[in-house]
């Protein structure tokens, strides 16, 4: 049975250092052809991509928020991290992790983050 | 504004057949499979279709998927009350080196 469950703040201040973790279990992350992302879902809107990270260690990132994500992962414990700096109010979303092969096939319940001074 | 374009919502009642569009270019749904996903409030997103028109497991035939062109579209035949959610079609864009680009979503409301 494949998991992922996303973990981080619920509350993050402007311009501070979002850091979420995706806890996953069911397959790994050094098989080939296989990925973990990042996708958000702001209040109201729809779903946007942020990041996804392969075996091989390719990662890629929404052109829009390049400057400001980083994405890495740790084989060996299961998990990806996906770190956002300078974090502002239209950050605020919940996020979701997902496996990725032919498409984001398995997703985590998300969590919700606000950004609020 | 994504790049992605779907009507915003659709609808009809139990029993009945709604088609969702998805509208892109050719540097996405153009050149590449096109995957759609349900999304009820408040749980995680479901891929519902996936290469254009394959079913992952547990996916009722009631959903089909099809794609020409530059444009892509998720029909649910016999429409039930539980597929009452958002619909996102997503697919693979070019422009940007390997973007992953959802559309705008479709409400399917049964009436």
């Amino acid at each position: 049975q494949i998991t992922l469950k996303e973990s981080g703040p619920t509350l993050v201040k402007p311009t501070q250092t979002l850091t979420l973790t995706c806890t996953f279990s069911g397959f790994s992350l050094s098989t080939s052809g296989v990925g973990v992302g990042w996708i958000r879902q702001p209040p109201g809107k729809a779903l946007e991509w942020l990041a996804h990270i392969y075996w091989d260690d390719d990662e890629r990132y929404s052109p829009s928020l390049k400057s400001r994500l980083t994405i890495t992962k740790d084989t060996s414990k299961n998990l990806v991290v996906l770190t956002m700096t300078n974090v502002d109010p239209v950050d605020t979303a919940t996020y979701y992790c997902a496996r990725l092969r032919l498409a984001f096939d398995s997703w985590g319940p998300g969590t919700r983050v606000t950004v609020s001074s | 504004q994504s790049v992605l374009t779907q009507p915003p919502s659709a609808s009809g009642t139990p029993g009945q057949r709604v088609t969702i569009s998805c509208s892109g270019s050719s540097s996405n749904i153009g050149s590449h499979p096109v995957n759609w996903y349900q999304h009820l409030p408040g749980t995680a997103p479901k891929l519902l279709m996936y290469s254009d028109d394959q079913r992952p497991s547990g996916v009722p035939d009631r959903f089909s998927g099809s794609k020409s062109g530059t444009s892509a579209s998720l029909a649910i035949s016999g429409l039930q009350s539980e597929d009452e959610a958002e619909y996102y079609c997503a697919a693979w864009d070019d422009s940007l080196n390997g973007l992953y680009v959802f559309g705008s979503g479709t409400k399917v409301t049964v009436v």
